[in-house]
């Protein structure tokens, strides 16, 4: 089975400050990493994802993760963060067997200050 | 692409009576829709995996008479909780997979019940 962790519920970070949102990750074969952000009373929205190709992915909205196994983590970055980054972010992992279902972290909200 | 819709978004019902929630794939035919639940401030978790023409998986912990699940075509999967309490208030998301390695995500349905 795997698992997700994500370090730290609440995140908050001025403007056009570095964002760092900590994922690590357990899993028994080589996993599939996803970054997901969610904004207040909608679903969720892929950012990034992670499938064994380059280790350093590029998503939407100038968000990217790095895929270091030998840390098993997946942290997601942003170099400057806008207001319009206060959201929920999750990350997930699967595994390319059977349902390839999710399993989620328990999310970190980030806040933007101005 | 890849576009998920949720119907309704918002339904509140009276304790006892049966709610349908439907999931469809606007622009891609999904091989598998998965059903989250999300209470406030927490994490998604999986309900049950559905594949077309086939019966759904459920979780454990997860009552497959009370959340029953029909996945009729390729493009649209329902969830109907029967005889709904208070407790089964909750965000219920839906999410469709084409057969990669990516979910996309519905904009979730908020269940109250009275």
């Amino acid at each position: 089975a795997q698992s997700v962790t994500q370090l730290g519920s609440h995140v908050s970070v001025s403007e056009g400050a570095l964002v760092l949102l900590r994922c690590n990750y357990s899993s028994s074969v080589p996993p599939y990493l996803f970054w997901y952000v969610q904004y207040p009373n909608q679903g969720l929205q892929l950012l990034l994802k992670y499938t064994s190709a380059a280790t350093l992915v590029k998503g939407i909205n100038g968000f990217e993760a790095e895929f270091k196994k030998s840390e098993t983590s997946f942290h997601l970055t942003k170099p400057s963060a806008h207001m319009s980054d206060a959201a929920e972010y999750f990350c997930a992992v699967s595994v390319d067997t059977g349902r390839r279902a999710l399993t989620f972290g328990s999310g970190t909200r980030l806040q933007v200050q101005p | 692409g890849a576009v998920v819709s949720q119907h309704p978004s918002r339904v509140i019902c009276k304790s006892g009576t049966s709610v349908k929630i439907e999931c469809r794939s606007l622009d891609f035919q999904a091989t598998t829709m998965f059903w989250y639940r999300q209470f406030p401030k927490q994490s998604l978790m999986l309900m049950a995996t559905s594949n077309e023409g086939s019966k759904a998986t459920y979780e454990q912990g997860v009552e497959k008479d009370k959340f029953l699940i029909n996945h009729a075509s390729l493009t649209l999967s329902t969830l109907t909780v029967t005889s709904a309490h208070p407790e089964d208030s909750s965000f219920y998301i839906c999410s469709a997979r084409t057969g990669g390695d990516t979910q996309y995500f519905g904009p979730g349905t908020r269940l109250t019940v009275l």
